[in-house]
C-alpha cells in the first residue's frame, strides 16, 4: 500500500504570493490533518479534514485555508505569504475507525518565502 | 487549548545506557498519547502510544507511562542504540485527529 505523499516537494515563493500544497493519503484513510514544522516552535497542528468537512482547526490565521476532496486528497492553500510562513508543512492521514487513531505522515513540503 | 511542554530538549546518553524524556499536558479531557520518531530529513513515524485507560505500555526496547492524576507521561528507551538518534515528539488528542505536540527532544546516542 503507497504511503502518504505529497506535492510539490519544495517552492519558493516571495512576499506576498500565495501557495497551493497537496496531499494524497493513504488508500482508505478518510481524514487528513496539516502541520507547520519549524525549528523553534516544533510540530503546530493547522486543520484537519474528515468527509470533505474541516473538523478541527488551529490557531493559524485565516490565510491558512484547506479542503478535502470526495477522494479524501486535501489541498492547503496559504495566501499573501510571510517570511515567517517558511517551513516544512505535514500532511498525515488516519484510518479513524473509532476515536483517535495512528497518524502516517507524508514526506512534507519545503516551502521557502523570500 | 492544550499545552504540551517536552524535556529535556536535547539529551545524550551513552550506547546502552537508558533515555527518558517527560511530557506534561494541560487539559485532563485529553485521552491519546502518541510518540513520533523523527530522524534527519525524514517524515515523523510513530513508535508508541497510549490511551488514558491504561498506565503503562511497553514494546520491546520502548514503554511509555501515563500518570492522569499528575497530567504526564514519559517515554523509556531501554539499552540504547546509535539507531535511536533521532528527534522524538510527544503528542496529546483529545479527540478526533487533533494532536498538540511537544517542542521535540533531540536525543543523541554516543558509541
Amino acid at each position: 500500500k503507497a504511503g502518504v505523499t505529497q506535492t510539490p516537494r519544495y517552492l519558493i515563493k516571495t512576499r506576498g504570493q500565495q501557495v497551493t500544497l497537496s496531499c494524497s493519503p493513504i488508500s482508505g484513510h478518510r481524514s487528513v490533518s496539516w502541520y507547520q514544522q519549524t525549528p523553534g516552535q516544533g510540530l503546530q497542528f493547522l486543520f484537519e479534514y474528515f468527509s470533505e468537512t474541516q473538523r478541527n482547526k488551529g490557531n493559524f490565521p485565516g490565510r491558512f485555508s484547506g479542503r478535502q476532496f470526495s477522494n479524501s486528497r486535501s489541498e492547503m492553500n496559504v495566501s499573501t505569504l510571510e517570511l515567517g510562513d517558511s517551513a516544512l508543512y505535514l500532511c498525515a492521514s488516519s484510518r479513524e475507525l473509532a476515536g483517535v487513531n495512528e497518524q502516517f505522515f507524508g514526506p512534507g513540503t519545503r516551502l521557502t518565502v523570500l | 487549548g492544550e499545552n504540551v511542554e517536552q524535556h529535556p530538549s536535547t539529551l545524550s546518553v551513552q550506547e546502552g545506557d537508558s533515555a527518558v524524556i517527560k511530557c506534561t499536558y494541560s487539559d485532563s479531557a485529553s485521552n491519546y498519547f502518541p510518540w513520533y520518531k523523527q530522524e534527519l530529513g525524514k517524515r515523523p513515524q510513530l513508535i508508541i502510544d497510549i490511551r488514558s485507560n491504561v498506565g503503562e505500555k511497553k514494546d520491546q526496547r520502548i514503554a511509555v507511562t501515563l500518570n492522569k492524576t499528575a497530567k504526564h507521561f514519559s517515554l523509556h528507551i531501554t539499552e540504547t542504540q546509535p539507531e535511536d538518534s533521532a528527534v522524538y515528539f510527544c503528542g496529546v488528542s483529545g479527540g478526533y485527529q487533533k494532536v498538540t505536540f511537544g517542542t521535540g527532544t533531540k536525543l543523541q546516542v554516543i558509541p
